[in-house]
């Protein structure tokens, strides 16, 4: 079975200041990693990756998460904070030995960016 | 333009009243799975098909069937609806299996 935790409901943070978001997972095999934002309204969309290779990845609207293997992390970093970066936040894992397309997500992160 | 449709957008019907959700991708993608959102439990996948005739059940597949008789169309049935599927579907395509295509959604309530 695999799971995942974003152990924060919300995060709040000022314009201009750094955001992290945090995600915690659990497969049996190695993981595929990825992050999705969603906008009031709207259907979700895909920010970044993690496949293999390099643990720090680089995504959309300047997102960045780092794949932490001994915490089983994949936290979701901006280093200044956007108005427009409000949002909810979706951490989502896929187990690589999985055959399948079973994607699993977790709870979601309201991300709140103050001016 | 490459998008994922979903009709109808808003729908409320009765308990036992069989329904379906039409989803439709333009982008020739294999994978295409069902999701349902509810208020502090994220998305949980329903079922998800790796190509035509190819479909298996995800986490909460009680309740629904699907079809995938064409690349493009992924519907999602629910037989005989209960208050308990009350909720916000997505459907997603995707060509790798990897980062996955968000239609925009459809809000259900079952009275």
């Amino acid at each position: 079975a695999q799971s995942v935790a974003q152990p924060e409901d919300q995060v709040n943070v000022a314009e201009g200041n750094p955001l992290t978001v945090k995600c915690t997972y659990s497969v049996s095999g190695n993981p595929y990693l990825f992050w999705y934002v969603q906008y009031p309204n709207r259907g979700l969309q895909f920010l970044l990756k993690y496949i293999t290779g390099d643990n720090l990845v680089k995504g959309s609207y300047g997102f960045e998460a780092e794949f932490n293997k001994s915490q089983t992390s994949f936290h979701l970093k901006k280093p200044s904070a956007l108005v427009s970066d409000s949002a909810l936040y979706f951490c989502a894992v896929r187990d690589r030995n999985n055959a399948g397309n079973m994607l699993t997500f977790g709870g979601g992160t309201r991300l709140m960016v103050k001016p | 333009e490459a998008q994922v449709t979903q009709n109808p957008r808003y729908l409320i019907t009765v308990t036992g009243k069989k329904l379906t959700v039409t989803c439709s991708q333009n982008m020739n993608h294999e994978y295409m799975s069902w999701y349902r959102q509810d208020p502090g439990l994220g998305l949980r996948q329903i079922y998800y098909s790796m190509n035509v005739e190819v479909t298996d059940k995800g986490d909460v597949p009680e309740g629904y069937k699907v079809s995938r008789k064409e690349k493009r169309n992924f519907p999602l049935i629910l037989e005989s609806p209960s208050p308990n599927q009350t909720s916000l579907y997505f459907c997603a395509s995707s060509s790798t299996g990897y980062e996955q295509y968000f239609g925009p959604g459809t809000r259900l309530t079952v009275t």
